[in-house]
């Protein structure tokens, strides 16, 4: 079946701009998270969320950064007056259900962003 | 917070057995380990899990001593497309948000 869609793929923006991204979870998954990787670092934990319950945000970096999840289903990830620094490919995962006993993370290929 | 903490990077050849630990002091009661395999413009994709002792499926082992501080990820018999970053997360358990992963490890398989 389909995995993780997230588009776009690429978006390079100028210094100031907002800019949206957008991930398609598995259908049916009830889990959905935000990842930054910066070139050749690891994974940074940006927000989550899991039904209808409020999301836990703890790992957004500022207040720039936003995130929705409508229906349950499609999540939109914001970033208002990019910075150079928020040069990242961010990266959305899913899984089906809270406890992630064989439930794992199922991830996307990213947005490549580049900030001008 | 369960956080997690491996090696940087390991070289190895092809045909070779490639052993990764991942340490993880203070892993809770109910924490599962994960592993995750992550090639170059893709996201990380599923290897392995469990909570205690040995677990194999077709692609890798996954040891846990009795203490669960630490795992070891076994590949055996890599290849030059093994060649990627593993990552181990510790989690699972209570509260799902905030899984954090590690800095994870660069595999490079030589000829």
């Amino acid at each position: 079946g389909a995995g993780v869609s997230q588009s776009p793929s690429n978006k390079v923006t100028e210094k100031g701009k907002d800019v949206e991204l957008r991930c398609d979870p598995i259908s049916g998954h009830t889990a959905l998270y935000w990842y930054r990787q910066s070139l050749g670092q690891g994974l940074e934990f940006l927000i989550y969320f899991q039904g209808n319950s409020a999301p836990d945000k703890s790992g957004l970096p500022s207040d720039r950064f936003s995130a929705e999840r409508t229906g349950g289903s499609v999540s939109t990830l914001t970033i208002q007056r990019t910075q150079q620094e928020d040069s990242a490919v961010y990266l959305c995962a899913s899984s089906p259900r809270q406890i992630l006993y064989n439930s794992p993370l199922h991830f996307g290929n990213g947005t490549r962003l580049t900030v001008t | 917070l369960a956080k997690t903490t491996q090696p940087i990077s390991m070289d190895s050849y092809e045909g070779q057995e490639v052993n990764i630990t991942c340490s993880h002091n203070n892993i809770a009661t109910n924490d599962y380990i994960t592993w995750y395999q992550q090639f170059p413009s893709q996201g990380p994709r599923f290897i392995i899990q469990g909570y205690k002792t040995k677990v194999t499926n077709e692609v890798a082992s996954l040891f846990i001593p009795a203490d669960r501080k630490s795992s070891t990820l076994s590949l055996p018999r890599v290849s030059l497309s093994d060649t990627a970053v593993y990552y181990c997360l510790v989690g699972g358990s209570g509260s799902q948000g905030n899984l954090i992963f590690g800095k994870g490890t660069k595999l490079s398989v030589k000829p």
